[in-house]
């Protein structure tokens, strides 16, 4: 069964430190991999995406990691600001639009 | 924004009561596929649709049934409304061709089931 692992569940910082997001996964077949931020009650909106063969992959302060030997994904984010708190979550794609998505990690950025 | 609408932003419906949901997809795109995202989940793959043929469905009962029209707007129709089904509804768009197939999602609906 193709599943998405995200840890930690939520986590909090304070504004202008950095943060480190995780993503396992088993899914096969693979075609890329997403990051994805999604304010409360709203829809998800691309961060990042890698193909197998992309290690790395920046945009802006967000800096995506891709291990696909140990399928594993990191998602870094720098000098955070209140506006990243949120919901990222971590997609998988077996090709054709077909999508596995983790449950995401709630990060609250406070003053 | 990402080109990608859904009517309405919140509905309360009743138990049993029928519910029909509503996406325009971005321009130039001819997939669409629906997701429901239950409060601290991600969302769960309901179904996709491609040229107006249903192209792939997640584990949903048949109650959940779709259309997607020649301008590749789309609907999304629940029967029998269960309180379970009470869930962020999202739509996203894309344009599969080889090597390209990103989604774009809409704002999503907000179903309250009571």
């Amino acid at each position: 069964k193709n599943q998405v692992e995200q840890s930690p569940q939520s986590l909090i910082i304070l504004e202008g430190k950095n943060c480190t997001l995780q993503c396992n996964y088993t899914v096969s077949p693979f075609s890329n991999l997403r990051w994805y931020k999604q304010d409360t009650g709203r829809g998800p909106v691309s961060l990042t995406i890698m193909t197998f063969s992309e290690n790395t992959k920046s945009n802006g302060r967000y800096t995506a990691t891709l291990d696909a030997d140990t399928k594993q994904s990191s998602l870094h984010i720098t000098a955070s600001q209140l506006s990243d708190s949120a919901s990222y979550i971590c997609v998988v794609n077996s090709g054709y639009s077909t999508l596995t998505f983790g449950k995401g990690t709630m990060l609250l950025v406070s003053p | 924004e990402t080109g990608v609408t859904q009517s309405p932003t919140h509905l309360i419906k009743t138990r049993g009561q029928q519910v029909t949901l509503r996406c325009s997809s971005q321009s130039g795109h001819n997939t669409v596929s629906w997701y429901q995202q239950a409060l601290g989940q991600g969302p769960q793959f309901i179904f996709q649709y491609y040229r107006e043929e249903e192209n792939g469905r997640g584990n949903f009962p048949p109650r959940f049934s779709g259309l997607q029209f020649p301008n590749y707007s789309s609907e999304l129709n629940v029967n029998a409304l269960e309180l379970d089904d009470s869930a962020l509804y999202l739509c996203a768009s894309s344009l599969v061709l080889a090597g390209e197939d990103e989604q774009y999602f809409g704002p999503g609906t907000r179903l309250t089931v009571t």
